[in-house]
């Protein structure tokens, strides 16, 4: 069974300063692989994703994510995070696009943006 | 276009009870899944509805059972409730192939005392 491990539970930086979200997943087999954001008290909105293609895959409000299949890998980055920014992030993976088949997701990383 | 509504927001239950929550589809999505976020943790797939037929199933107790009705709206029921099932239950809609990237609906906050 897949599994995603999110390495650091929170996340702590300035404003402006560049930021990575590790995120390791563990599948014998091949995997799409997602970010979702989740800002207090709403539900998750996906940042971006990555199916097929090009390994380095780039999403909403400038977050960016490489997928690193022999490190099997997917951490997200933003070269200057802003405040607006502070929300808890969760890596997921599916082992198939189709109809039934879960998303499983880690367990969050709580970035905190400081000015 | 609308998104996710799911309603109650907030539900303080006693253990033993029942609970219905009710999620509206984002117009023109067919498919309705559903997830528990516990405090803490990300959230784990319940199940997922397809034209009114569960269609995938994660590791919960049959007491956690849900329909999808023809507007595509959806309910999750969980009956015999436990301390445990406290937690935010996110509905998400999406349209043909479930796992493009869902839309999240904002949750239900279940509190069970």
């Amino acid at each position: 069974a897949q599994s995603v491990t999110q390495l650091d539970s929170q996340v702590p930086v300035f404003e402006e300063a560049p930021v990575e979200l590790r995120c390791n997943y563990s599948s014998s087999v091949s995997v799409y692989l997602f970010w979702y954001v989740q800002y207090p008290n709403q539900g998750l909105q996906l940042l971006l994703k990555y199916l097929s293609g090009s390994t380095l895959v780039k999403g909403i409000n400038g977050f960016e994510a490489e997928f690193n299949k022999s490190q099997t890998s997917f951490h997200l980055r933003k070269p200057s995070v802003h405040i607006s920014d502070t929300a808890e992030y969760f890596c997921a993976v599916t082992l198939s696009l189709e109809y039934g088949n879960k998303l499983v997701f880690g367990a969050g990383t709580i970035l905190r943006v400081k000015s | 276009e609308t998104g996710v509504t799911q309603s109650p927001t907030h539900l303080i239950k006693t253990r033993g009870q029942q609970v219905t929550l009710r999620c509206s589809s984002q117009s023109g999505h067919n498919t309705v899944s559903w997830y528990q976020q516990a405090l803490g943790q990300g959230p784990q797939f319940i199940f997922q509805y397809y034209r009114e037929e569960e269609n995938g199933r994660g590791n919960f107790p049959p007491r956690f059972s849900g329909l999808q009705f023809p507007n595509y709206s959806s309910e999750l029921n969980v009956n015999a409730l436990e301390l445990d099932d406290s937690a935010l239950y996110l509905c998400a809609s999406s349209f043909g192939t479930a796992n493009y990237g869902y839309t999240f609906g904002s949750g239900t906050r279940l509190t069970v005392v």
